[in-house]
């Protein structure tokens, strides 16, 4: 079956502008993760909804980022005012059950 | 709180060598432990995950790993390189249902 989507691939943006990122689980998956893969920083956990349950943001680094997951299904991850230190890639995972997660291609993001 | 440490950042082999990617791990509970692979600008793909049952766990594309308690250790390995294997490997420890990554170690397979 389809794996999990994200988009855009690539996005450029200016310093001081705000970006959404978007995220399309497997079907049927409950729990849904935001990671960020910098240079400087390595593979970082962000944030983690599963169902209903209030979402785990004790990875977000700032208050300028937010998630939101609509319907149990899409995730929309955003930041606000970017910065050149948050360019990086965004990856995107879900899992049905609670080992096992499956990983987006990522959207690499560079603030100019 | 789970850690894991992964052992040299780069690793070069022949093909057809053998391939040893080192892991050890901190954990306070029986852990959860992966490898995923990343090829160049794609995302991270599953191996092989070891969640208490064998020791020893075979994956996708040839790879195995051993889960060794008293080492803390889940090296990864794979008889004979390919060139394909060529990318990035992490491993990682599942803590309160995020993962915690390793460094990673590039695999440099050369013909």
């Amino acid at each position: 079956g389809a794996g999990v989507s994200q988009s855009p691939s690539n996005k450029v943006t200016e310093k001081g502008k705000d970006v959404e990122l978007r995220c399309d689980p497997i079907s049927g998956h409950t729990a849904l993760y935001w990671y960020r893969q910098s240079l400087g920083q390595g593979l970082e956990f962000l944030i983690y909804f599963q169902g209903n349950s209030a979402p785990d943001k004790s990875g977000l680094p700032s208050d300028r980022f937010s998630a939101e997951r609509t319907g149990g299904s899409v995730s929309t991850l955003t930041i606000q005012r970017t910065q050149q230190e948050d360019s990086a890639v965004y990856l995107c995972a879900s899992s049905r059950d609670t080992d096992t997660q499956y990983f987006g291609p990522g959207t690499r993001l560079t603030v100019l | 709180a789970q850690s894991v440490t992964q052992l040299g950042s780069h690793v070069s082999v022949s093909e057809g060598a053998l391939v040893l990617l080192r892991c050890n791990y901190s954990s306070s509970v029986p852990p959860y432990l992966f490898w995923y692979v990343q090829y160049p600008n794609q995302g991270l793909q599953l191996l092989l995950k070891y969640t208490s049952a064998a020791t020893l766990v075979k994956g996708i594309n040839g790879f195995e790993a051993e889960f060794k308690k008293s080492e803390t250790s889940f090296h990864l390995t794979k008889p004979s390189a390919h060139m394909s294997d060529a990318a990035e490997y992490f491993c990682a420890v599942k803590g309160f249902q995020k993962l915690v990554f390793g460094t990673g170690t590039r695999l440099l397979v050369s013909p």
